[in-house]
């Protein structure tokens, strides 16, 4: 059980257009959702926290209006990337908590030319 | 703020090698300690995990030990086999307040060779 998937597995955009990441707790339901970006050899950074019904929490530095995230079921949490850029290109990966762990998505491949 | 420290890799290792993947970190209070192990186009999974001084997690063979004298906790496995072969990954969860948040170190690529 704790299955969570991540849609697609790869995707890549031209500069300048928007790309929607999805990510679905496959057999449990998830208040909260989170949103994680890893660049080569270096760790997983948190992006936000997603919970559903509200807006997400963003950590600093973090722009809210270019990565815009949205929790609208207890199942699905999407993260768009508006008006991509090159140096937006790098491994976006998601988690959904249950009872206070989090379980991992197999993370989306974005490259932006 | 919080952080881990985690031994570059690549780790190459002989089948039935002893393997040991250092991990430290800097917190404030007392953390919780993970350890997440990530296979090729898989998800992160929990390998194990301690929530307190001393606690020692262990989980297919694999150990590790909150040692806040030194605030490291580092993974062991006596005997590897090639199945291991992943990136290790080695997290902290802060003890109160900043909800689920984890802080994860760069990670660490084991490669167990035959």
């Amino acid at each position: 059980g704790a299955v969570v998937s991540q849609h697609p597995s790869w995707v890549i955009c031209k500069s300048g257009t928007s790309v929607k990441i999805e990510c679905r707790s496959l057999d449990f339901q998830a208040t909260t959702m989170f949103w994680y970006r890893q660049f080569p050899k270096q760790s997983l950074m948190l992006m936000a926290t997603s919970n559903e019904g509200s807006k997400a929490t963003y950590e600093q530095g973090v722009e809210k209006d270019k990565f815009l995230i949205n929790h609208a079921s207890l199942t699905l949490s999407t993260l768009t990337v508006t008006s991509a850029h090159p140096e937006d290109s790098s491994f976006y990966i998601c988690s959904a908590q249950r009872e206070y762990e989090q379980y991992f998505g197999p993370g989306t491949r974005l490259t932006v030319t | 703020g919080n952080s881990v420290t985690q031994m570059e890799g690549p780790v190459t290792l002989s089948e039935e090698a002893f393997l040991t993947i250092n991990c430290t970190y800097t917190a404030t209070g007392y953390p919780s300690l993970f350890w997440y192990v990530q296979y090729p186009g898989e998800g992160l999974q929990l390998l194990l995990k301690a929530t307190k001084a001393d606690d020692k997690g262990s989980n297919k063979g694999f150990e590790a030990t909150y040692r806040k004298e030194t605030t490291s906790f580092h993974l062991e496995k006596g005997s590897v086999q090639v199945s291991d072969s992943a990136v290790y990954f080695c997290a902290l969860r802060r003890s109160t307040g900043g909800g689920n948040k984890l802080t994860f170190g760069t990670g660490t690529q084991l490669k167990v060779e035959l």
